[in-house]
């Protein structure tokens, strides 16, 4: 099956600073790769996601990467502030009808000091 | 309340009780799913219900029992918890053929 691996576990940024989170995964046949954040004592809320067929994707202060040959992604915040700390997931799975499996990393904290 | 509820939202059982957790989605999805969320650990996926039918059930203890009487509402029951059980348990659904999974915001569970 599956399996995703996230680091760092944690990250202290100063404000204004950039974040980068990684992500690694052991299934090529996986094609759809969410970022979900969590919020303390929130549910998690899918912020972005990239498919396969794509390299990168874009939305204001949020990017995501894709790797397809090295099977890995990332995401990267730019220009942090207070309310982005939270929990951040990564996860793999396969798109389509029939497909519900979604394997999720272990998180990462991400704290950002005003 | 709009998009996935979970009740309760704290629950504390003894390891002889019997309870359920209730979630219900109101998006109209028709794929519903329990996670469980523990400490330092992935998100683990325990059981997948679409249109009803149970689709992935991901090696979880009996003592873990699901119900989904329709599309809109699925149930945890529990019974003889052991402590190490006590968790954040995600209620989340989808629509089948579509990616992304709306979360519930949880039942606290604590096992003693």
């Amino acid at each position: 099956g599956e399996n995703v691996e996230q680091h760092p576990s944690t990250l202290s940024v100063q404000e204004g600073d950039s974040a980068v989170i990684k992500c690694t995964y052991s299934d090529s046949a996986s094609n759809y790769f969410p970022w979900y954040k969590q919020e303390l004592g929130k549910r998690p809320q899918l912020i972005i996601d990239i498919r396969s067929n794509v390299g990168e994707k874009k939305d204001q202060r949020i990017a995501v990467t894709l790797n397809k040959t090295a099977k890995h992604f990332s995401l990267h915040i730019t220009e942090t502030q207070p309310e982005d700390s939270a929990v951040y997931f990564c996860a793999a799975s396969i798109s389509g009808a029939g497909s519900y499996q979604l394997t999720f990393g272990k998180g990462t904290k991400l704290s950002v000091i005003p | 309340e709009t998009g996935v509820t979970q009740t309760p939202r704290h629950l504390v059982m003894g390891m002889t009780n019997k309870k359920s957790l209730k979630c219900e989605q109101h998006l109209g999805h028709n794929a519903m799913y329990w996670y469980k969320q523990s400490a330092k650990k992935p998100l683990e996926l325990m059981f997948v219900y679409s249109l009803e039918e149970r689709v992935e059930n991901n090696s979880v203890p009996s003592r873990f029992s699901p119900e989904c009487p329709n599309s809109s509402h699925l149930f945890l029951h529990l019974h003889t918890l052991q402590p190490e059980d006590s968790a954040l348990y995600l209620c989340a659904s989808s629509q089948s053929g579509l990616d992304e999974q709306f979360f519930g915001p949880g039942t606290r569970l604590t096992v003693l």
